[in-house]
């Protein structure tokens, strides 16, 4: 049974750009939660999909987006990439009604920005 | 607002000595607990968990963990720490009943031989 995974494991891209990355839940999951974990610090909520919808968000600027997929599968878009957000991205998965959606993490793309 | 407090930043303990790592929560309601690990350059591996019922919950590699709702605290144990041991770890509140983990800042445990 496969976790949950994610792609790509690094990325380094420069101010100003876009980028997007991708994660796949676990077998049965069918919520999708992204946290940014910056250097030293535990991981931070960004915003949570169920049934390609958002449902949950922290607070964290328009320039973060997200999409989820009818595989349940979900992406995270950044634009206008500032230094401040190189961090390590995680993806987390869950099922929802059971009984609690205890989150179940992917390793996670290293994002450096230049 | 909802928090999660872990006082210690790095702690070091001899392999086979016993271990103890402290977390402390701000939470309105019953809260939902968690404890999870974090290698190095690694995602994050769900120790054991808290929801209701019995205080003392054990969980995965010889953890256990004790909710006291008194002290607001949820604080991890082990009787015997093992040299794989050595990692970083958060404890963390989920919001609500499908909500997000509130994490603390970790503690990152280094084992002495």
């Amino acid at each position: 049974d496969a976790g949950v995974t994610q792609s790509p494991t690094h990325l380094i891209k420069t101010r100003g750009q876009q980028v997007t990355l991708r994660c796949s839940p676990k077998s049965g999951h069918d919520t999708v939660s992204w946290y940014q974990q910056a250097l030293g610090q535990g991981p931070q909520f960004i915003f949570q999909y169920y049934e390609e919808e958002e449902r949950q968000r922290g607070n964290f600027p328009d320039r973060f987006s997200g999409h989820q997929f009818p595989n349940y599968s979900s992406e995270l878009n950044v634009n206008a990439l500032l230094l401040g957000d190189s961090a390590l991205y995680l993806c987390a998965s869950s099922r929802t009604g059971f009984p609690y959606g205890t989150q179940y993490f992917g390793p996670g793309t290293r994002l450096t920005v230049l | 607002a909802q928090s999660v407090t872990q006082p210690d930043i790095h702690i070091t303990v001899s392999e086979g000595a016993s271990l103890e790592l402290r977390c402390n929560y701000s939470y309105g309601a019953t809260p939902y607990l968690f404890w999870y690990v974090q290698s190095p350059g690694q995602g994050l591996q769900l120790l054991l968990k808290y929801f209701s019922g019995d205080t003392l919950v054990q969980g995965i590699k010889g953890f256990e963990a004790e909710f006291k709702r008194s002290q607001s605290s949820f604080n991890l144990r082990k009787p015997s720490v093992h040299w794989s041991d050595a990692a970083e770890y958060f404890c963390a509140v989920g919001e609500g009943s499908q909500g997000n983990l509130i994490f603390g800042k970790g503690t990152k445990l280094s084992v002495k031989p």
